[in-house]
């Protein structure tokens, strides 16, 4: 799993509360990805960041939210606003600029379960 | 709009047999592709990828992809299963080089019988 830790590897909420999941990267990346996977769906994308403090949402954007305040950290918040949060959720960074290394770096991932 | 299609949810193979996992994409410009692999409850792990060049390309453990412009497919391949090869696989493209957006395929999970 790379120079990537998400943490906790587990995380249970109650219905309307938020919740946020940590991802630090040390392999001084500057692209960071949150992913949410679900079964029979594939990854989905819920946010990228290409440079400290910008973001863009990705496919599933609504209700969740991000921040890049440092190179390493992009945190997930999972709002009381997403209907159905129970996910698997992956964050991932990769390199930039124009070399071919482009291949993304995956954490070991979040099981969120809200009920 | 990018796209990436895995039309095979699962494929099962005999140990000592060659694999075929297999992957098509629609990008408006030169793709770059991916292939990763995910273990039960884990992170993707990348195997390998085509940015420019030769059409087959190496990978982790044993495994090789090979690009097809004309067919717009980029296969995964290996010689001969192992049952530890037996995990859920990803196929990916990104667009060109002035995005940091990827877009993966909904997985197919390859199953290695003894």
């Amino acid at each position: 799993d790379g120079g990537i830790t998400q943490s906790p590897k587990y995380l249970f909420r109650k219905e309307g509360q938020n919740v946020t999941l940590s991802c630090e990267q040390n392999l001084n990346h500057d692209a960071m990805y949150w992913y949410r996977q679900d079964p029979g769906q594939g990854l989905r994308l819920i946010y990228y960041s290409q440079i400290v403090n910008d973001f863009q949402k990705g496919d599933i954007a609504e209700g969740y939210s991000v921040s890049r305040e440092k190179k390493e950290s992009f945190p997930l918040t999972v709002t009381s606003a997403q209907k159905n949060p129970t996910a698997f959720y992956l964050c991932a960074s990769s390199m930039r600029g124009s070399g071919a290394n482009y291949e993304q770096y995956f954490g070991p991932g979040t099981r969120l379960t809200v009920t | 709009a990018q796209s990436v299609a895995q039309p095979e949810d699962q494929v099962n193979v005999a140990e000592g047999n060659p694999l075929t996992v297999k992957c098509t994409y629609s990008v408006s410009g030169n793709p770059y592709l991916f292939w990763y692999v995910q273990y039960p409850n884990r992170g993707l792990q990348f195997l390998l990828k085509y940015i420019t060049g030769d059409n087959l390309v190496k990978g982790s453990y044993g495994f090789e992809a090979e690009f097809n412009k004309s067919q717009t497919s980029f296969h995964l391949k290996k010689p001969s299963a192992l049952v530890s090869d037996s995990a859920l696989y990803f196929c990916a493209v990104r667009e060109g080089s002035g995005t940091y957006k990827y877009i993966f395929g909904t997985g197919t999970r390859l199953k290695v019988l003894a």
